[in-house]
């Protein structure tokens, strides 16, 4: 069965530093999400991205994050300057329609920023 | 703002009980609502969705129903195993908004 990849499974990395983390969806999907999760709380939507566009994204998303499908296949969230409070669990998700289509979930990349 | 709850935030129950799950939600406007569920460091497993056009879906022991009118939606689990143990979360899709979860545990 088809399944949402994430690289690397665990990043760590200094603050101030920038990250990319990689994505690769179900290969006839055609809407990418990248949620977060801090540790012990909810599950946050952080944006939507749709015929190489953001189609939607929250107030979490701001001008540090960025996302970008370089290929056919990946799909990347780059954070440019990370601050110690973006250490969480990043969980990439794909569906093939937004409003009546579940969506799959990567199992997610651990991101630790010291 | 879409606000998503869910009750009980923890719940333990002997292996073979029925039990449910809540979940509610304070905007109707909503595409669908997804339950998953999460193991413990690991990523979200899809269960079922819900069309905001149906009223249920079920699949093998789990049965999901949605009431928009009164912004609730319930997972039904029958015949609980301990393999059911996991984090249960309910999300509404709007712009996508996460419940707080369920921590389950079935004991054997």
């Amino acid at each position: 069965e088809p399944e949402v990849t994430q690289t690397p499974s665990h990043q760590v990395t200094q603050m101030g530093q920038e990250v990319i983390l990689r994505c690769v969806p179900i290969s006839n999907h055609l809407y990418f999400y990248w949620y977060r999760q801090i540790l012990g709380q909810k599950v946050e939507f952080l944006v939507s991205f749709y015929n190489n566009e953001i189609s939607e994204k929250s107030e979490i998303f701001d001008d540090q994050f960025s996302v970008e499908r370089p290929d056919g296949s990946n799909f990347t969230l780059k954070i440019r300057s990370t601050k110690l409070e973006d250490s969480a669990m990043y969980f990439c998700a794909s569906s093939l329609d937004r409003d009546s289509e579940t969506q799959y979930f990567g199992p997610g990349t651990r991101l630790l920023v010291l | 703002k879409q606000e998503v709850t869910q009750i009980p935030a923890a719940l333990s129950v002997p292996e073979g009980e029925n039990l449910v799950l809540n979940c509610s939600f304070t905007d109707s406007a909503i595409y669908n609502l997804q339950w998953f569920r999460q193991d413990p460091g690991k990523g979200l497993t899809s269960l079922l969705l819900i069309q905001s056009s149906q009223r249920e879906q079920t699949s093998g022991r789990l049965n999901a129903s949605l009431d928009k009118s009164s912004g609730r939606s319930t997972l039904y689990i029958a015949a609980s195993q301990p393999g059911d143990s996991a984090t249960y979360l309910c999300a509404a899709h709007q712009k996508v908004t996460f419940g707080t979860g369920t921590k389950l545990q079935v004991i054997p």
